[in-house]
């Protein structure tokens, strides 16, 4: 198993301009995510999914779309990119069961540069 | 909401005990969960509480008081490389979302 995969791993980009992170994982987990993590604030949760067709937003949406048209697939969409948006971007999955947990994997994370 | 608070930097000797401590408010919740992650690398999950008590895995043990809204990680025989930053993250009742604090850089000196 590949686990959480990640592309690209490092990217560099213009204000105003769009791009998808990637996010695949091979363990048929339901459950999808997208977090980010700025110095000193931890990892914030942007948008997850409970299964594919089913989105939902987290703590900082705004300026993120995502989409989940396969169980392993979880793309996060930038449509302009703003200073504000330079972070690590990772993605995590885990067994989706309502109201338990089951262990959350991450991938090896997107490091994004809006100039 | 979620509040979540842990130290933001210790330090700690070579062979000795360090405890992490992390206090949350929250609307609801469902387990408590400390991550360990390297520098430059993604997160990878230590521990998880859902009921009060000690959970000791190895070196590492992790402590919840729901009704005091505190735990603790507890790390024994400190080694060089358990110099990392230590996420301390509530589950909410819901159970659809992981929120995390700010995390506690630990350096350990020789």
């Amino acid at each position: 198993n590949a686990g959480v995969t990640q592309t690209p791993k490092f990217q560099v980009l213009k204000t105003g301009q769009s791009m998808t992170l990637q996010c695949a994982q091979d363990m048929n987990h339901e459950y999808m995510s997208w977090y980010r993590q700025d110095p000193g604030m931890g990892l914030r949760l942007i948008h997850y999914s409970v299964g594919a067709g089913i989105t939902d937003q987290g703590e900082v949406p705004n300026g993120y779309n995502v989409s989940r048209s396969t169980t392993e697939d979880f793309p996060l969409r930038l449509l302009s990119a703003a200073p504000s948006q330079t972070s690590v971007y990772f993605c995590a999955s885990r067994m989706y069961v309502l109201g338990s947990y089951n262990e959350q994997f991450f991938g090896p994370g997107t490091r994004l540069t809006v100039l | 909401g979620q509040n979540i608070d842990q130290p933001t930097e210790m330090t700690a000797t070579e062979g000795a005990i360090v405890q992490i401590n992390c206090t949350y408010q929250t609307s609801g919740f469902n387990g408590l969960f400390w991550y360990q992650q390297h520098a430059g690398e993604a997160p990878t999950f230590l521990s998880y509480n859902v009921l009060d008590g000690l959970e000791e895995k190895g070196r590492f043990s992790s402590f919840l008081s729901r009704s005091k809204g505190y735990s603790y990680l507890l790390l024994k025989e400190l080694q060089m490389k358990d110099s990392a930053s230590y996420l301390c993250a509530v589950f909410n009742n819901a159970g659809n979302m992981l929120t995390f604090g700010g995390g506690t850089r630990l350096m350990v000196k020789p």
